[in-house]
């Protein structure tokens, strides 16, 4: 069945350094893997994503790879600030009746320490 | 231009009452899903709404119903509450031609006592 598994449940880095997060998708139809901030009290908020046309993507501090044959893809943030602290997930977008829907990782909390 | 936002923030409720969440989308997005988030657990797909029918169901029981707006803004309804139903309730909106991109509220925080 859709399934997509997240890696590591948690993570702690130091100030400064760099952050990685891997997922595995099961469905070879996902299209579309978004990754999401989700800070306490608040609602999940898209921090990047990536199309299955385009292997990787980068915005400033954050960058996401796609490994489409493998079915994994993965967060990476660079020079790591304690705001970035918080919980993120990835997440693989299928279309299954018309409509879409995004099947979510269980989520890595990041803990930066200055 | 403004977000997506719910209401209210939380609400607490007993056992086999019923319960109705709010949420207005996003300002251009025409299409709201609303998705089920345990504790730490990451959301979970219940429903999708476009043009005030419902066009998509997750793994939910029928107790879970939902409705749409002429103004795109949306309510879910949970009936029959159950103990675990007590979760973090997220809509999120997104427009026609990229509509798996969701912009999320944040969120009803729900217990069901």
């Amino acid at each position: 069945g859709e399934n997509v598994e997240q890696h590591p449940s948690t993570l702690s880095v130091q100030e400064g350094d760099s952050a990685v997060i891997k997922c595995t998708y099961s469905d070879s139809a996902s299209n579309y893997f978004p990754w999401y901030k989700q800070e306490l009290g608040k609602g999940p908020q898209l921090i990047i994503d990536i199309r299955s046309n385009v292997g990787e993507k980068k915005d400033q501090r954050i960058a996401v790879t796609l490994n489409k044959t493998a079915k994994h893809f993965s967060l990476h943030i660079t020079e790591t600030q304690p705001e970035d602290s918080a919980v993120y997930f990835c997440a693989a977008s299928l279309l299954s009746g018309g409509y879409n829907k995004l099947i979510f990782g269980a989520g890595t909390r990041l803990a930066v320490h200055p | 231009e403004t977000g997506v936002t719910q209401s209210p923030t939380h609400l607490i409720k007993t056992r086999g009452q019923q319960v109705t969440l709010r949420c207005s989308s996003q300002s251009g997005h025409n299409t709201v899903s609303w998705y089920q988030q345990a504790l730490g657990q990451g959301p979970q797909f219940i429903f999708q709404y476009y043009r005030e029918e419902e066009n998509g169901r997750g793994n939910f029981p029928p107790r879970f119903s939902g409705l749409q707006f002429p103004n795109y803004s949306s309510e879910l309804n949970v009936n029959a509450l159950e103990l675990d139903d007590s979760a973090l309730y997220l809509c999120a909106s997104s427009w026609t031609g990229e509509e798996e991109k969701l912009f999320f509220g944040s969120g009803t925080q729900l217990s069901v006592l």
